[in-house]
């Protein structure tokens, strides 16, 4: 079956721009994850959605960083008025239940600010 | 400040010897992880482990959790490869905790 898809890819953007990167989970998964990896790190956890639940978003570094989750599916992370320290791979993953035993990701969106 | 710390941080070694990569914490685990992810991808799960002693093998691949389920490690022996990649641990802190931490990685390298 179809894994976690996400795009663009690559995005390049100018500083002070606004970007929203998509992440569509694996068809009846009800967690999804995004993180962001940065070069030399690991993941850092930026938001949680599960269900119908209000999201965790103890992770979004700022208040620049929003995410939505719409239908309990597809979920787009906004970044506004990017900073070039934004630039990274932005993961998304998705799991059949809250704290299962695997999270599948995505190929990741790799962002670069310019 | 990592709650994992991955060592060695970066591996490179000839085909056919074997390697072992190091997984530590100073806080306690319920379970810990082994991904590993190749370049444009993501991480992909390769064994989780749940109770402290635990000992895993997945072919070539041997896990072990520590007694204290603080640390962790993978070994591989026989390196191929196609076990080059970006090597992640990570782990539930408690019994409902939900969100993942990740160590930095460890990038092995097997040449030919």
């Amino acid at each position: 079956g179809a894994g976690v898809s996400q795009s663009p890819s690559n995005k390049v953007t100018e500083k002070g721009k606004d970007v929203e990167l998509r992440c569509d989970p694996i068809s009846g998964h009800t967690a999804l994850y995004w993180y962001r990896q940065s070069l030399g790190q690991g993941l850092e956890f930026l938001i949680y959605f599960q269900g119908n639940s209000a999201p965790d978003k103890s992770g979004l570094p700022s208040d620049r960083f929003s995410a939505e989750r719409t239908g309990g599916s597809v979920s787009t992370l906004t970044i506004q008025r990017t900073q070039q320290e934004d630039s990274a791979v932005y993961l998304c993953a998705s799991s059949l239940v809250r704290r299962a035993d695997e999270q599948f990701f995505g190929p990741g969106t790799r962002l670069t600010v310019l | 400040t990592q709650l994992l710390e991955q060592s060695p941080q970066f591996l490179s070694i000839q085909e056919g010897e074997n390697l072992t990569v190091y997984c530590n914490s100073s806080s306690v685990f319920s379970s810990l992880q082994w991904y590993r992810q190749e370049p444009g991808e993501g991480p992909v799960l390769l064994v989780t482990v749940v109770t402290g002693g635990e000992v895993k093998k997945l072919k070539r691949l041997t896990f072990q959790f520590g007694d204290a389920r603080k640390d962790s490690s993978l070994h591989i022996t026989a390196a191929q490869p196609g076990d080059t990649g970006l090597y992640l641990c990570a782990g539930y802190r408690g019994s409902n905790d939900y969100k993942l931490s990740f160590g930095a990685g460890t990038t092995v390298t097997v040449r030919a």
